[in-house]
């Protein structure tokens, strides 16, 4: 199928707590797993990606993991912050046929951080 | 900033109308893409143009009418629109091969 499944859709955590947010993936030739992370009025802004030759990747206070075994990533954000709260989504990245590639979403994960 | 900047942030139109959304980048990125933001849903994808030749049309509508005249800009034309319409319209561009980046977006409603 078409879709990338994500959970959980809502999630709120106290401030300092870490976040942790899954996908599952449906296509085992995607080898590019970006995530965003949308704030309100705004449009999504890329935050870390992490491609299929990589197991994890670390970017400031963000982790990635990527099994290809079982076509799960989840996303972790350490010592959050109010500017945290946005909604974050994964995707995967799928070739066209006719030239190009796309990029196909999860239904995305409210994250609320509560002071 | 992200570098792809969307005109206009907001507008109304009824279901009669024409108008024009427009999607801009000097980032020398040569893929564009349109995709729909509706509450509730995922992003959906509807066109995609690389090196200003559409390669995806994602059953879009033909009241939605894209154009690209040049790797910079990118344009979607609306007639005729419906109420189920309105959405967030956002636009993407892409670097060589991976990633993408969105512009702010346009917040359609259709009265």
């Amino acid at each position: 199928g078409e879709n990338v499944e994500q959970h959980p859709s809502t999630l709120s955590v106290q401030e300092g707590d870490s976040a942790v947010i899954k996908c599952t993936y449906s296509d085992s030739a995607s080898n590019y797993f970006p995530w965003y992370k949308q704030e309100l009025g705004k449009g999504p802004q890329l935050i870390i990606d992490i491609r299929s030759n990589m197991d994890k990747r670390q970017g400031q206070r963000v982790t990635v993991l990527l099994n290809k075994t079982v076509k799960h990533l989840s996303l972790q954000i350490a010592a959050t912050q109010p500017g945290d709260s946005a909604v974050y989504f994964c995707a995967e990245k799928r070739e066209l046929t006719g030239g190009g590639n796309k990029l196909t979403f999860g239904t995305g994960t409210q994250l609320k951080v509560e002071l | 900033e992200t570098g792809v900047t969307q005109t206009p942030r907001h507008l109304v139109m009824g279901m009669t109308n024409k108008k024009s959304l427009k999607c801009e980048q000097h980032l020398g990125h040569n893929a564009m893409y349109w995709y729909k933001q509706s509450a509730k849903k995922p992003l959906e994808l509807m066109f995609v143009y690389n090196f200003k030749e559409q390669t995806e049309n994602n059953s879009v509508p033909s009241r939605f009418s894209p154009e690209c005249p040049n790797s910079s800009h990118l344009f979607l034309h609306l007639h005729t629109l419906q109420p189920e319409d309105s959405a967030l319209y956002l636009c993407a561009s892409r670097t060589a091969d991976y990633e993408q980046y969105f512009g702010p977006g346009t917040r359609l409603t259709v009265t």
